[in-house]
């Protein structure tokens, strides 16, 4: 089994619905969560890190996190075209420095 | 915000010579930093962990000959991929962890290509 796993896609989503991403992961002492957006060609670059049980909202972005059930997810409500990027998931374990990311996601919004 | 600014861009050598990238903090200091190769259409794969001060942690697999890590100060961190060969091609990036609203911040990456 994987430590995160995340569905590799490809997600189309028409412009202007709500995209979710979803992450499982394994260990259950991870502490941290964060997902980040990658566009081809480019480094990744965090969108939102969530520590705690619930929703976290950020302008169109939300993260889910539910430690019982080893999940964590991502709401981006009215898409946009330039949401188009594979969105990597990345957990951070108690002790460890080290960020295990998950494979990608890749998303498409179709105009 | 916490920037990482990593050095260069992109760069193209020839088959056994030496290519040197640079990854610095901006606005704080790191500890720590870490260095990730990424295959066009895969993930990113860590490659080694940078310690300011000490030795660098590889992960398994990766030749720590090849791919020589220094962490001389809080801002710098450099990766030196030695007798580079074309499958050494890829995207390079290094992170730091940058507090926690902010997380880890990546470099921009750079692209090797090696003929």
């Amino acid at each position: 089994q994987k430590e995160v796993e995340q569905n590799s896609g490809p997600l189309s989503v028409p412009e202007g619905a709500i995209a979710s991403l979803n992450c499982t992961y394994s260990d259950r002492g991870s502490q941290s969560f964060f997902w980040y957006r990658q566009y081809s060609g480019k480094s990744p670059e965090l969108i939102m890190s969530i520590y705690s049980n619930g929703d976290k909202e950020d302008g169109r972005f939300t993260a889910q996190l539910n430690k019982a059930s080893q999940y964590v997810s991502l709401l981006i409500r009215d898409s946009q075209p330039s949401d188009s990027a594979t969105y990597l998931c990345a957990v951070k374990q108690v002790g460890n420095e080290k960020l295990t990311f998950g494979t990608g996601t890749r998303l498409t919004i179709i105009p | 915000g916490a920037v990482v600014s990593q050095h260069p861009s992109w760069v193209i050598c020839k088959s056994g010579t030496s290519v040197k990238i640079e990854c610095r903090s901006l606005d704080f200091q790191a500890t720590t930093m870490f260095w990730y190769r990424q295959f066009p259409k895969q993930s990113l794969m860590l490659m080694a962990t940078s310690n300011e001060g000490s030795k660098a942690t590889y992960e398994q697999g990766v030749e720590k000959d090849k791919f020589l890590i220094n962490h001389a100060s809080l801002t710098l961190s450099t990766l030196t991929v030695t007798s580079a060969h074309p499958e050494d091609s890829s995207f390079y990036i290094c992170s730091a962890e940058s507090g926690r609203d902010y997380g880890y911040t990546f470099g921009s990456g750079t692209r090797l290509t090696v003929v």
